[in-house]
């Protein structure tokens, strides 16, 4: 059973327009949310993150939602850049129930952000 | 600098023959953790530690082994390597309070069994 879902496998877009990833969850206790990033070669690094009491997060050119009710958070990356082409991991984790910290994955999705 | 190593970064192998690849973090971090990535299929998490001598099943370890005696190095160990592991692996630590919010990723190791 697949608890975070990544249905996008890729997404192009125009440098300077934004990019619009988007996340979606099955478990309730998921209570924080991370984002990613993977460059070929290089294992993956950190993004931004949510937690479950907040619907939104900015820093710089990246921002998190997070609609509870629905389950569903997205990464907006405004305006976007060609280095910003990368495989994006949406991740969540349920802090007071895990027993062992875990970070739960979702597949990942293809940014190709084009000159 | 501060990091997260793996090595061997490229590995190829036979089925049967056993293999240790090692992860050492210079951060002091208690937590450490071994992903694999497979295409479609995200990372998957193998084994972690939240200290020394303290080690736990994640998602999908059968195959697998670790072992934690010094607080920098996490080895993961394939006792008798299959097809099936062929896989890009990935080491990752943080301070054991900052794990759901932050891990700290090595370079990966490509591994290959034929």
């Amino acid at each position: 059973d697949q608890q975070v879902k990544q249905n996008s496998p890729s997404l192009s877009v125009q440098e300077g327009r934004i990019s619009i990833l988007n996340c979606d969850y099955t478990n309730s206790m998921f209570d924080y949310f991370l984002w990613y990033k993977k460059y070929p070669a290089e294992g993956p690094t950190f993004l931004i993150s949510i937690s479950s009491i907040k619907d939104k997060n900015e820093d710089g050119r990246f921002t998190v939602f997070l609609n509870k009710s629905a389950k569903h958070l997205s990464l907006h990356i405004v305006p976007s850049q060609p280095g910003d082409s990368a495989v994006y991991f949406c991740a969540a984790s349920a802090r007071s129930g895990g027993s062992n910290y875990k970070l739960t994955f979702g597949k990942g999705t293809l940014l190709t952000v084009n000159p | 600098e501060a990091q997260v190593t793996q090595n061997p970064r490229y590995l190829i192998t036979v089925t049967g023959k056993k293999l240790t690849v090692t992860c050492s973090q210079n951060m002091n971090h208690e937590y450490m953790s071994w992903y694999r990535q497979d295409p479609g299929l995200g990372l998957r998490q193998i084994y972690y530690s939240m200290n020394v001598e303290v080690t736990d099943k994640g998602d999908v370890p059968e195959g697998y082994k670790v072992s934690r005696k010094e607080k920098r190095n996490f080895p993961l160990i394939l006792e008798s390597p299959s097809p099936n592991q062929t896989s890009l692996y990935f080491c990752a630590s943080s301070f054991w309070d900052r794990v759901v919010y932050e891990q700290y990723f090595g370079p990966g190791t490509r591994l290959t069994v034929t």
